[in-house]
């Protein structure tokens, strides 16, 4: 299993662009999440999903929208790209059987907006 | 959720064993001790979790003590790339939790 799998590793935007963070995870898990991680700090949940089609907000959904239409991927959208949004992106997925605490994580993608 | 104290930091020599310990003398009944590191620039990476009895997988073991206001992470033979930050969470596992907090953990060093 590959498992959680992120793209792309490393972007830098300008501010007002769009791009979209490509997260596929290959475990069958129902339960995918967003998080970002500013320098130094812990995590904050950006966006959820309890399985395919069903999505729903986190602490910080502002300037973020996602989509669920597979099991496999859940890709997080940044429309107008703000400074504020430089930070690292995590997602994470679990299996609906496992607690809350057992989730597993991509390798995160590194996003800059200057 | 219970509060958990560890230090913040730790050395180990690549080839030893690392014992990561965390103090957590407020838990109650139902909560869970769960075990994640972050190696830097990476994505935390869920270790281990047990209630009341010693657990073993393929990356660690999870010594809890019998009144389980402590318990131990175990790295039987640290090796260089287990140099990371170490966290220990203490919580009932419930539904309706909505974000994972890991506190400051223990940043383990592994020196060849």
């Amino acid at each position: 299993n590959a498992g959680v799998t992120q793209t792309p590793k490393f972007r830098i935007l300008k501010i007002g662009q769009s791009m979209t963070l490509q997260c596929t995870q290959d475990m069958n898990h129902n339960y995918m999440y967003w998080y970002r991680q500013d320098p130094g700090m812990g995590l904050k949940l950006i966006y959820y999903s309890v399985g395919a089609g069903i999505t729903d907000k986190g602490e910080v959904p502002n300037g973020y929208n996602v989509s669920r239409s597979t099991t496999e991927d859940f890709p997080l959208r940044l429309e107008l790209a703000a400074p504020s949004q430089t930070s690292v992106y995590f997602c994470a997925s679990r299996n609906r059987d496992r607690s809350f605490y057992e989730q597993y994580f991509g390798p995160g993608t590194r996003l800059t907006v200057t | 959720d219970a509060k958990t104290t560890q230090p913040p930091s730790m050395d180990c020599a690549e080839g030893r064993a690392a014992n990561l310990p965390c103090n957590h003398s407020t838990i109650s009944g139902n909560e869970y001790v769960y075990w994640y590191r972050q190696i830097h620039s990476q994505g935390p990476q869920y270790i281990i979790h047990g209630l009341k009895n010693n657990e073993t997988n393929e990356m660690a073991s999870l010594i809890i003590t019998e009144d389980r206001k402590s318990s131990t992470l175990i790295l039987p033979h640290a090796t260089l790339r287990d140099t990371a930050v170490y966290y220990c969470i203490v919580t009932p596992s419930r539904a309706g939790a909505n974000n994972l907090f890991f506190g400051t953990g223990t940043r383990l060093t592994v020196i060849p």
